[in-house]
């Protein structure tokens, strides 16, 4: 069963734009990891946040996490065209067991 | 160079051959994992491992298998493939001891059974 849902499933901007997708989980979780990929190639870690934290910040790349609606979001911010891949939420929970979203491919446009 | 090794990349094979894709990592890491990708599915979870001889099931185990006989190997068996694990598959580790740590991925394997 897919746990992780993500929106919107594919977003087109122009460079310099900022970049916003959702991702929502159905269990309680230990903490919720966002990954980028770029064409079918292995995924690469851009930012965790914890259940108990609530927003995050890593260079352009700011997460939030609302654990009384499930829900996460990933801003992009001053967008460029090498930011363009797919992106996925991942949930952690159990310690041990990962749920990924189903991802939200971007594109952005120089 | 830190990185989680996978063999093959690509393997194209037929119905009912026995295969194993291989995962290595250099890390020392305790924790690794199996994925599959699916178009538009996102990954899901076959197995994972939290150390040596320590292995449970993920979301979707159902056709293979795994062991966990060195820390830095974590191989995904499939003892009779079918058409529907054509895939992309995904070996991931992360330190154990802690699970506020990222996962690290291979660059995967495509397997196409005919």
């Amino acid at each position: 069963s897919q746990q992780g849902e993500e929106d919107p499933q594919a977003l087109s901007i122009q460079e310099g734009e900022n970049a916003t997708m959702n991702c929502s989980y159905k269990t309680s979780i230990n903490n919720l990891q966002w990954y980028r990929q770029n064409s079918g190639r292995g995924l690469v870690h851009l930012i965790l946040i914890r259940s108990n934290e609530r927003e995050k910040h890593s260079g352009r790349l700011r997460v939030t996490l609302d654990t009384s609606k499930k829900s996460s979001s990933l801003l992009i911010t001053a967008s460029r065209a090498a930011d363009t891949a797919s992106y996925f939420c991942a949930s952690l929970y159990n310690f041990n067991k990962f749920y990924f979203g189903s991802g939200t491919k971007l594109n952005v446009k120089p | 160079e830190a990185q989680v090794t996978q063999n093959p990349r690509y393997l194209i094979t037929v119905t009912g051959k026995k295969l194993t894709v291989t995962c290595s990592q250099n890390m020392n890491h305790e924790y690794m994992s199996w994925y599959r990708q699916d178009p538009g599915l996102g990954l899901r979870q076959i197995y994972y491992s939290m150390n040596v001889e320590v292995t449970d099931k993920g979301d979707v185990p159902e056709g293979y298998k795994v062991s966990r006989k060195e820390k830095r190997n974590f191989p995904l068996i499939l003892e009779s493939p079918s058409p529907n694990q054509t895939s992309l598959y995904f070996c991931a580790s992360r330190p154990g001891g802690n699970s506020n740590q990222p996962q690290h991925f291979g660059d995967g394997t495509r397997l196409s059974i005919l």
